[in-house]
């Protein structure tokens, strides 16, 4: 079935350092893959998305990797900092006319000062 | 611009009783979206609408219905609340899929706890 999924519940990484979250998926009929950043008590806000066609888009600080021969999807955040600290969802957009998401269930970045 | 709001932002209800969710967006979007979050869980699609008039089912839409009378507002219904349905409600809208600016934009949420 179609499932997007995220590889690790909780990230923990030192302000300064970079951070990588993963994101897995299943469903190869998406055009669009992308990444939303959720505080707490918030409503998911988007960060970058790529297409389908890409493997690679770099926006300010982050940088998304398309990996389809292995169906992994990864969200870089260059010089994390202590507002960075949220959930971070993948999600694909299906192909199609309805712009129907399916997301994944999340990870945790804590960023330690 | 307000972008996407909600009303309430929260609400307890009883096993049975209805109540109606709010959503208005000011960006002249088309496409508008109803999703639930539980707890330790991604959003998942309740209703979507593509236009003025049209509704469609999501992935989890039974307990659930919609309405679209004017472009700016989407209608999230319960009939007959149960416990189940305890959740965080988000709406988003956006633009046509293609056209530039076409993620979706969230609102801020409505906490409902169904006792």
């Amino acid at each position: 079935g179609e499932s997007v999924g995220l590889h690790l519940p909780t990230l923990s990484v030192q302000e300064g350092d970079n951070s990588i979250i993963n994101c897995a998926y299943s469903n190869s009929a998406s055009d669009y893959f992308i990444w939303y950043k959720q505080e707490s008590g918030k409503g998911p806000q988007f960060i970058i998305d790529i297409r389908s066609n890409m493997d690679k888009r770099q926006g300010q600080r982050v940088t998304v990797l398309l990996n389809k021969t292995v169906k992994h999807l990864s969200l870089q955040i260059a010089a994390t900092q202590p507002g960075d600290s949220a959930v971070y969802f993948c999600a694909e957009k299906k192909a199609g006319n309805t712009g129907k998401l399916i997301f994944g269930q999340g990870t945790t970045l804590q960023v330690k000062p | 611009n307000a972008g996407v709001t909600q009303t309430p932002k929260f609400r307890v209800l009883k096993t049975g009783q209805s109540m109606t969710l709010l959503c208005a967006q000011d960006m002249n979007h088309e496409y508008m979206y109803w999703y639930r979050q539980d707890p330790g869980m991604g959003l998942r699609l309740i209703h979507y609408s593509v236009g003025e008039g049209t509704t469609a089912k999501g992935e989890v839409p039974d307990g659930y219905n919609v309405s679209r009378l004017k472009k700016q507002n989407f209608l999230l219904g319960l009939e007959s609340a149960a416990p189940s349905q305890t959740s965080v409600y988000f709406c988003a809208s956006s633009n046509r899929p293609g056209l530039a600016g076409s993620e979706q934009f969230f609102g801020p949420g409505t906490r409902l706890t169904v006792l």
